[in-house]
């Protein structure tokens, strides 16, 4: 049991260039989570998709797309790299113990600086 | 919209002190608090989850409080050991339960 993981670890990108960070689970969950963490501003939630099939916007869409290829991968694919997305990404998933109450879990991050 | 602020922003203790980190959040209207660790260059750990019908949670030498009425959570670490040495996020669950709204945390070091 993996948890959850993520490729790559680290990546360099220059403005304009495109890529797709992975994430995959191995623990059934439905719901899966995108965020980046920038200094001083927490984590933030890009995109979502509460189930196979589903995918919303979160707080800083912008800039970003998001597949869930099935229930066990969510990918985010940067279209037109900017500087302002240089940042630390995470994926998750959440494990429903009970109606309303999840416990998340998260990937161990993918460091991307665009130059 | 629910905002999350952890006191103090950095913490230094000797080994072997008691401490306490603050959370506080604006919207009492939660369904659970996550207390996670994240040590430099790696992922989140979860270490407390505490519903929103619960006032504590206890693992080992840790104790998470929640005082959901007036906002706030605390979480308690006993006998400090330099291993503790991370920082520490709060997350809130709320709204929508599919939401995550998180602190900036608390980047704590023990000290020998």
């Amino acid at each position: 049991n993996a948890g959850v993981t993520q490729t790559p670890k680290f990546q360099v990108l220059k403005t304009g260039q495109s890529m797709t960070l992975q994430c995959a689970q191995d623990m059934n969950h439905n719901s899966m989570y995108w965020y980046r963490q920038d200094p001083g501003m927490g984590l933030r939630l890009i995109y979502y998709s509460a189930s196979e099939g589903t995918t919303d916007k979160g707080e800083v869409p912008n800039g970003y797309n998001v597949s869930r290829l099935n229930k066990r991968e969510f990918s985010l694919r940067l279209e037109s790299a900017a500087p302002s997305q240089t940042s630390v990404y995470f994926c998750a998933s959440i494990y429903p113990r009970d109606r309303g109450n999840y416990e998340q879990y998260f990937g161990p991050g993918t460091r991307l600086t665009v130059t | 919209k629910q905002e999350v602020t952890q006191i103090p922003a950095a913490l230094s203790v000797p080994e072997g002190e008691n401490l306490v980190l603050n959370c506080s959040f604006t919207d009492s209207a939660i369904y659970n608090l996550q207390w996670f660790r994240q040590d430099p260059g790696k992922g989140l750990t979860s270490l407390l989850l505490i519903q929103s019908s619960q006032r504590e949670q206890t693992s080992g030498r840790l104790n998470a409080s929640l005082d959901k009425s007036s906002g706030r959570s605390t979480l308690y670490i006993a006998a400090s050991q330099p291993g503790d040495s991370a920082t520490y996020l709060c997350a809130v669950r709320g709204g929508t339960a599919s939401k995550l709204t998180f602190g900036t945390g608390t980047r704590l070091q023990v000290t020998l």
